[in-house]
């Protein structure tokens, strides 16, 4: 029954690290979001996606990057891991009449 | 400039009460208003989606409410349950579909 599955529920990386979510969802949908959730500051764009190999800038996208090779695959990377970057990072999935996120990723960098 | 807006921020009820939560909006053009319940450490999980002509829509003991002309959305909780305890995210879909406005969300504690 799992429409939208993040790679991992907790991460702890160092800082300087590389590191890769993955999002995976099985319904065919072309809008893939990944955003990161703060205490206090709500959900926040990083960036999405709507079409395979194509991606769109969000609200706050610098240290991060995305790849959509497949359609149904969805990755975020963080080229090189600060401790700001700790964080809940949750991936969407949007279709016209339903939209599912993922479990979320609990990233702490150390 | 395109906002959501969620009062209260948080709210503190008995077990057995109703209470309902409040979504004020100014994204134009409007596409849907979607309600999510999201509790600690998960993700959200959705409960209703509404378009511009439907002023009603439940999913068991949640009502939402959509007055599209003042741009308000309520959710409403009927006989609330410990499990209810949680965040509630309001999110306004712009016209192009891709640009998703997100409330702040409303804390929910349900007290026994």
């Amino acid at each position: 029954d799992v429409k939208v599955t993040q790679s991992s529920r907790y991460l702890v990386k160092r800082t300087g690290e590389k590191v890769f979510l993955e999002c995976v969802q099985d319904m065919d949908h072309e809008n893939m979001f990944w955003y990161r959730q703060d205490p206090g500051l709500g959900l926040r764009l990083i960036y999405f996606s709507y079409d395979v190999k194509m991606k769109e800038k969000g609200d706050i996208p610098e240290g991060y990057s995305v790849s959509r090779e497949k359609k149904e695959r969805f990755s975020l990377i963080l080229e090189s891991a600060s401790t700001n970057q700790t964080s809940m990072y949750l991936c969407l999935s949007w279709g016209n009449t339903e939209a599912f996120f993922g479990q979320g990723t609990r990233l702490t960098v150390v | 400039k395109n906002q959501v807006e969620q009062s209260p921020q948080s709210l503190i009820i008995l077990e057995g009460k109703n209470c309902t939560l409040q979504c004020n909006y100014t994204v134009s053009p409007f596409s849907n208003l979607r309600w999510y319940k999201q509790d600690t450490g998960r993700g959200p999980v959705s409960l209703t989606i509404m378009t511009f002509s439907e002023n009603t829509k439940s999913n068991g003991r949640y009502t939402a409410t959509l007055d599209a002309d003042t741009k308000q959305s309520s959710l409403h909780i009927t006989a609330s349950q410990l499990s209810d305890s949680a965040s509630y995210i309001c999110v306004v879909s712009e016209g192009s579909n891709y640009q998703l406005i997100w409330g702040a969300g409303t804390k929910l504690i349900i007290k026994p």
